[in-house]
């Protein structure tokens, strides 16, 4: 099946600053990507849908400064966490669908991006 | 709308046995319906997922599960566990108008499977 990867895996950065997170489609065109967050021990809270060349579509609740969403080419998408306080530590999961060669993929998930603001 | 109802946070079986995870949904249009895994600080793995047609759907590992639309159940099953299929459980819903991309979660069910 198709391969969606995360970079980096985990990360601690310090209250008020950024950090940004990588999410690519290896062997397929993500023409749609989704960013999710985890909470320790509970379920996917879909954050935003971002669509290759446009603007990403915010779930309700979700601040679009704060986390922003960028989906510049049809193999990457990233999610900037800006001025990050401790209340963002989560695990970030991304998903990717497209297509390639005629055939449309399912949503495939990243392998999760495990964020720690201290 | 839509939602996902799992029974059972915690779920407990002996290596062997059968295992059963609950999921009723709530959905105001036909739903695509999906099972994942998720093993510790890892993404989620599709097990199987019904979009139309025959109702029982047979996914990896040995899982399957039947999608009851006069009970809204997609319950998963596999005949008998192994101690690898201990993980977390998530059963998902998602509009068929949206190409099953809109996807909502259940809260997910940990199966803990004994040697």
């Amino acid at each position: 099946g198709a391969v969606v990867s995360q970079h980096p895996s985990w990360v601690i950065c310090k209250s008020g600053t950024s950090v940004k997170i990588e999410c690519r489609s290896l062997d397929f065109q993500a023409t749609t990507m989704f960013w999710y967050r985890q909470f320790p021990k509970q379920s996917l809270m879909l954050m935003a849908t971002s669509n290759e060349g446009s603007k990403a579509t915010y779930e309700q609740g979700v601040e679009k400064d704060k986390f922003l969403i960028n989906h510049a080419s049809l193999t990457l998408s990233t999610l900037t966490v800006t001025s990050a306080h401790p209340e963002d530590s989560s695990f970030y999961i991304c998903s990717a669908t497209g297509t390639s060669g005629g055939l449309t993929y399912e949503q495939y998930f990243g392998p999760g991006t495990r964020l720690t603001v201290t | 709308a839509q939602s996902v109802t799992q029974l059972g946070s915690h779920v407990s079986v002996s290596e062997g046995a059968l295992v059963l995870l609950r999921c009723n949904y709530s959905s105001s249009v036909p739903p695509y319906l999906f099972w994942y895994v998720q093993y510790p600080n890892q993404g989620l793995q599709l097990l199987l997922k019904y979009t139309t047609g025959a109702t029982l759907v047979k996914g990896i590992n040995g899982f399957e599960a039947e999608f009851k639309k006069s009970e809204t159940s997609f319950h998963l099953t596999k005949p008998s566990a192994h101690m690898s299929d201990a993980a977390e459980y998530f059963c998902a819903v998602s509009p068929a108008n949206t190409g099953g991309f809109k996807t909502i979660f259940g809260a997910g069910t940990r199966l803990f499977v004994k040697a």
